[in-house]
């Protein structure tokens, strides 16, 4: 079946420190991998994506991810972190068909707080 | 803005009574999906729909809830007879059926309270 794990509930970094967010998935065919941001009272906004080809992707707002397959895993990273990057953020699986993707499977998310 | 909307952003109700959420895509999209997302969970796909067809459903779909997209455009979701555990914050999203951006835009939200 498939699944996201986000290990990390919760994270609180300083301004200006580097990030990492991490995601696992359990997939059986190629993934298709995003992250999603999600502030109080907002939608959620994609971050990135990785369908296939260069196995780092870049995203809006300076971040990027990473996909290692022989780890399962779509880790989310940003070098020098912001107050307004606080938020929750979600990795999620999508399978693909009919040209698009299909249902987007999320993981528990990660809240993310950074101190002054 | 040309985003997704959903209506209404907030509805509080109480046990028994029935809901309907309106949600509409943006212009040119011809998926729409739906989505719940709990307290502290993310979210959990209900239901899509390619133009007016709808192609699947999730097993969280109690027959107590349906979803409509008559025209291919707006879509609906009701839930009868709402139960407590149904509260929770429902997500639609919109997408292009092909091309290079398989992106998922999604709206506000409409959070559900039941009493």
């Amino acid at each position: 079946a498939q699944s996201v794990t986000q290990p990390d509930i919760h994270i609180t970094v300083s301004e200006g420190a580097s990030l990492e967010l991490r995601c696992n998935y359990s997939y059986g065919a190629t993934p298709y991998l995003f992250w999603y941001v999600q502030s109080p009272g907002q939608g959620l906004q994609l971050l990135l994506k990785y369908f296939s080809g260069d196995t780092l992707v870049q995203g809006i707002k300076g971040f990027e991810a990473e996909f290692k397959r022989s780890q399962s895993s779509f880790n989310l990273r940003k070098p020098s972190v912001h107050w307004s990057d606080a938020a929750e953020y979600f990795c999620a699986v999508g399978s693909y068909y009919g040209g698009a993707t299909n249902k987007l499977i999320f993981g528990t998310g990660t809240l993310l707080a950074v101190q002054p | 803005d040309t985003g997704v909307s959903q209506d209404p952003r907030h509805k509080i109700t109480k046990r028994g009574q029935n809901v309907t959420f309106r949600c509409d895509p943006i212009s040119e999209h011809n998926r729409l999906y739906w989505y719940r997302q709990t307290l502290g969970q993310g979210p959990e796909f209900l239901t899509y729909f390619q133009n007016e067809a709808q192609l699947e459903k999730s097993r969280l779909l109690s027959d107590r809830f349906s979803a409509e997209r008559p025209k291919g455009s707006f879509s609906t979701l009701e839930i009868q007879r709402t139960e407590q555990g149904d509260s929770a914050m429902y997500l639609c999203a919109s997408s292009r059926a092909q091309g290079e951006s398989n992106e998922q835009f999604f709206g506000p939200g409409t959070r559900l309270t039941v009493l």
